[in-house]
């Protein structure tokens, strides 16, 4: 399997631009997850769905990210506009009935 | 509110020595599950071992070991045999509240920088 994929890998883009984050769960998979990694707040949970249906976006910073996710094999994560502060690693994850999750590669978002 | 402490930021261990990492996680669940991760300079996050609330063996990988004691509520990670290749930031992490069934998010601890030394 090819594990979760994620593009792009890296991203830079200025203040104000929208920035769309992709990914692909590993196939077979229920659950995808987006999380966000930085110095100060290290890994916290964006949202996740379960069956694409979103279960909770109570980490979702603000009205400017949101969320898709339109199929099995597919989410997307959008930001706009962008913002200084949103510069981080994003990861997606994906797991099965409850084992293990599974991580991307991430994709290094720097905001200017 | 569940929560995950690590209390380590750094530590140092000797090739070929074992080292454990500490965990302690707070929860109200009877149900959950205790996770390990690696994430080298790479930036990657690897799965190394699992450990369920109600297992009653701690679990093993390989070289991996996860010192359980649940009522203490701590989840020690156990690396034997250290190698250079081991010299990356551990995270510890717990299975967030199920909702109707569904998996639940992982919480996160800070994590633990480990340098292994040649």
């Amino acid at each position: 399997d090819a594990g979760v994929i994620q593009s792009p890998r890296h991203e830079v883009t200025e203040m104000g631009q929208e920035v769309t984050l992709r990914c692909k769960p590993i196939s077979g998979h229920n659950s995808l997850f987006w999380y966000r990694q930085t110095m100060m707040r290290g890994l916290e949970l964006l949202i996740y769905f379960n069956n694409n249906v979103p279960i909770d976006d109570s980490g979702m910073p603000e009205d400017r990210f949101s969320a898709k996710m339109p199929n099995a094999s597919f989410s997307t994560l959008k930001i706009q506009p962008s913002e200084p502060r949103d510069s981080a690693v994003y990861f997606c994850a994906s797991s099965l009935q409850g084992d293990e999750q599974f991580f991307g590669p991430g994709t290094r978002l720097t905001v200017l | 509110a569940q929560k995950i402490t690590q209390t380590q930021p750094g530590m140092f261990v000797q090739e070929k020595e074992a080292v454990t990492l500490d965990c302690t996680y707070d929860t109200s669940d009877p149900s959950y599950g205790l996770f390990w991760y690696k994430q080298p300079s790479s930036g990657e996050m690897i799965f190394l071992i699992y450990q369920g609330s109600y297992d009653q063996q701690n679990a093993t990988e390989g070289r991996y070991s996860l010192n359980f004691q649940k009522a203490r509520k701590s989840a020690n990670l156990v690396i034997s045999a250290s190698q250079l290749g081991d010299s990356a930031m551990y995270f510890c992490a717990m299975r967030g509240r199920l909702y109707g069934g569904s998996q639940g998010n992982l919480i996160f601890g800070k994590g633990t920088k480990l340098s292994v030394k040649p």
